[in-house]
């Protein structure tokens, strides 16, 4: 078990440009999570799947964000022309079926807008 | 809809101290209450969790918070503060249901001073 994992850790982009984050759960854990984390925040719900269906989506997720879970392995999380507001930390976690009992977040990717 | 509220922005105490981190919390049904740490540009370790039970709930690093029902509370204490406990700390809550996505409060900083 090595945990989650984020690539990659940080990430600065220019305006206007697409970005893709990858997250590798904990191999046996069904569902996994996105989360997006700004300064002074508590981190908000983005998104979640279990296995390959993605079930969940905040409206914090607008049309140019779009998350993939492909196998129900890795998880993508792709941000098209990106904004100066997508600055922020994305985390990841993933969860068991008794996803009740908490999950494992992993280190998290910040992303710099500039 | 759920909510948590952490009415601290931060919190100082001197090591060796008892502390204290406050919580409260709204959820529709019975809550799944959970408290994390954070470290400066990491992601979100896992403390301790209330799902049911024993109202004192104990937790990593000799952490423990209480679960109470009335006032709808569940603060973090910890008898004897020790300066690598200064971190940053967030209460959340989940209702078990809606793939038990996590609702955060926007964070307690802990500062322990020698």
């Amino acid at each position: 078990d090595t945990g989650v994992s984020q690539n990659p850790r940080h990430k600065i982009t220019k305006r206007g440009q697409n970005v893709t984050f990858r997250c590798d759960p904990i191999s046996e854990h069904n569902r996994l999570y996105w989360y997006r984390q700004t300064l002074g925040q508590g981190p908000e719900f983005l998104t979640y799947f279990q296995n390959e269906a993605q079930l969940e989506k905040s409206r914090l997720l607008s049309d140019r964000f779009s998350a993939e879970r492909p196998k129900g392995s890795f998880s993508t999380l792709e941000i098209q022309r990106t904004e100066q507001g997508d600055s922020a930390m994305y985390l990841c976690a993933s969860g068991g079926r008794d996803a009740n009992y908490g999950y494992t977040f992993g280190s998290g990717t910040r992303l710099t807008v500039v | 809809a759920q909510s948590v509220a952490q009415p601290e922005d931060q919190v100082n105490v001197a090591e060796g101290n008892p502390l204290t981190v406050k919580c409260t919390y709204s959820v529709s049904g019975n809550p799944y209450l959970f408290w994390y740490v954070q470290y400066p540009n990491r992601g979100l370790q896992f403390l301790l969790k209330y799902i049911t039970g024993d109202n004192l709930v104990k937790g990593s690093y000799g952490f423990e918070a209480e679960f109470n029902k009335s006032q709808t509370s569940f603060h973090l204490k910890k008898p004897s503060a020790l300066v690598s406990d200064s971190a940053l700390y967030f209460c959340a809550v989940s209702w078990g249901g809606g793939g038990n996505k996590l609702t955060f409060g926007t964070g307690t900083q802990l500062k322990v001073e020698l």
